[in-house]
C-alpha cells in the first residue's frame, strides 16, 4: 500500500522551461491537494480537487495550472517556471474535502529549484 | 495570514523531558490535527481533536484544545530523539479544508 507517490523527488528547471509533477494516491481517495513549502511560511494550498472531475484554486495558484486525470491522479503544471516557484511541492489527499474526522496524507515531497 | 500559528518557533529539549508547543488560530473550526514531518520528508497524522472535546491522549501525545481561546497544544511526554522533527498544526474550519500553521521545529538533544 503506497499511499501517495509523488515524482520526481528532486527537479532543476531553467527559467522558463515548464514541467509536470505527478501525483497518485491508491486509497480511494476523493479529495487531492497540491502544496508548496516554503521556509517559515509552512504549507500554503496552490490548488485543490475536492472531488473527481473538479479543481480550484487555493492561497497562491498563480503560475501554475492543475489536472485531476482520475480519481487517482493529480497532477500540477509550471508552465513558465520562474525563481519565485523553487520550493518544496507536496500533494495530499484525504476522504473528503471538509466535515467528518478526514485526515490528510502526503508524499514525500518534489524539492524543485529554478535556476 | 494564517489561521493558525505555532508557537514557540523552535524548541530544544533534554532527551526525557517534556515539550510543549502551542497552536492559536482565528476562525470557528470542525476541528485541529496535529502533524509531524521529519527533515526531507512529507506530514504525517499525529492526532485529530474535534471542537466538542477538550482533551485526547495518543501514547505519548496529549493535545488539548480551548475553543473560546481558539488555542490548542501538544504535549510530548518522556521525549526521545527520533521525536525531533517539525510539528503543525492545522485546523479544520467549518465548510473548509485544512490550513497548516508555519510550525513549531523540535530538536531533542540526546
Amino acid at each position: 500500500n503506497a499511499g501517495v507517490t509523488q515524482t520526481p523527488k528532486f527537479q532543476v528547471l531553467k527559467t522558463g522551461q515548464s514541467m509536470t509533477l505527478q501525483c497518485a494516491q491508491d486509497m480511494n481517495h476523493n479529495s487531492m491537494y497540491w502544496y508548496r513549502q516554503d521556509p517559515g511560511m509552512g504549507l500554503r494550498l496552490i490548488y485543490y480537487s475536492a472531488s473527481e472531475g473538479t479543481t480550484d484554486k487555493g492561497e497562491v495558484p498563480n503560475g501554475y495550472n492543475v489536472s485531476r486525470l482520475n480519481k487517482r491522479e493529480f497532477s500540477l503544471r509550471l508552465e513558465s517556471a520562474a525563481p519565485s516557484q523553487t520550493s518544496v511541492y507536496f500533494c495530499a489527499s484525504s476522504e473528503a474535502w471538509s466535515g467528518g474526522d478526514t485526515e490528510a496524507f502526503f508524499g514525500q515531497g518534489t524539492r524543485l529549484t529554478v535556476v | 495570514s494564517q489561521q493558525g500559528e505555532e508557537d514557540p518557533q523552535a524548541l530544544s529539549i533534554q532527551e526525557g523531558e517534556n515539550a510543549t508547543m502551542n497552536c492559536s488560530y482565528k476562525t470557528s473550526i470542525n476541528n485541529l490535527q496535529w502533524y509531524r514531518q521529519n527533515s526531507g520528508r512529507g506530514l504525517v497524522h499525529l492526532i485529530l481533536i474535534r471542537s466538542n472535546e477538550r482533551e485526547k491522549h495518543s501514547g505519548r501525545l496529549r493535545v488539548t484544545l480551548d475553543t473560546s481561546k481558539k488555542s490548542s497544544s501538544l504535549l510530548i511526554t518522556a521525549s526521545r530523539a527520533a521525536d525531533t522533527a517539525s510539528y503543525f498544526c492545522a485546523t479544520v474550519p467549518y465548510g473548509q479544508n485544512f490550513v497548516f500553521g508555519p510550525g513549531t521545529r523540535l530538536s531533542v538533544l540526546p
